[in-house]
């Protein structure tokens, strides 16, 4: 089954603790891409990688870091200098390599604070 | 100016009938667009891709205006299980990113 995997599901963060939330692909897409929901709000773009070890600032990407050593896996943390982490987290693929096909997304991840 | 905008509703409906909503993108080189249906709590889920020409997929007809830079979406006799945020995705020409209206809710009544 091709697909995008997140976990955990779910994830509560201490006060001043880092947390880190994986996202995997199968699907051998070049483009991976991390956004968060607030309720009620739309998607915002934290990060995202075209290549592998090469990736991009989205539109919030303050208080969150990224790696990307490997075409299947683009993790996510959320450090202690995001003061409000908690929403939805999602993290997408696409082809890439300007090709405008569209994003398929993971299952996502809700992060709450303890 | 936002690159994506969507009137957020509420669309609230009667089973049966036929609702459209509409989408402004503001980049002219744009190349490709979506719709995406978003449940609640739930990833947005590819609905349907938006061509030149228009497409149809069973009771939901996408279509696109670049002269005048919309897309919009079609849904004839409404089902309750359409209920749900319906965004409109336009990706831009700069290289794979993609940008997302805040999506228009739908809600579909017996």
């Amino acid at each position: 089954d091709g697909g995008i995997t997140q976990s955990p599901k779910y994830l509560f963060r201490k006060e001043g603790q880092n947390v880190t939330l994986s996202c995997e692909q199968n699907l051998n897409h070049d483009a991976m891409y991390w956004y968060r929901q607030d309720p009620g709000q739309g998607l915002r773009l934290i990060y995202y990688s075209q290549i592998v070890n090469d990736f991009q600032k989205g539109d919030i990407a303050e208080g969150y870091s990224v790696s990307r050593e490997k075409k299947e896996s683009f993790p996510l943390t959320v450090t202690s200098a995001q003061k409000n982490p908690t929403a939805f987290y999602l993290c997408a693929s696409s082809i890439g390599g300007g090709e405008y096909q569209p994003q398929h997304f993971g299952d996502g991840t809700r992060l709450s604070i303890l | 100016r936002k690159e994506v905008e969507q009137d957020p509703g509420p669309f609230n409906v009667p089973e049966g009938a036929t609702v459209a909503f509409n989408c402004t993108y503001s980049n002219s080189a744009s190349q490709s667009f979506f719709w995406y249906r978003q449940d609640c709590r739930k990833e947005p889920k590819l609905l349907m891709s938006v061509y030149s020409s228009g497409n149809e997929d069973g009771r939901f007809t996408a279509q696109l205006n670049r002269a005048s830079q919309y897309i919009s979406l079609l849904i004839r006799d409404s089902k309750l299980s359409d209920s749900a945020t319906y965004l409109c995705v336009v990706n831009a020409n700069t290289g794979n990113q993609f940008y997302f209206g805040t999506g228009t809710s739908l809600t579909v009544i017996p």
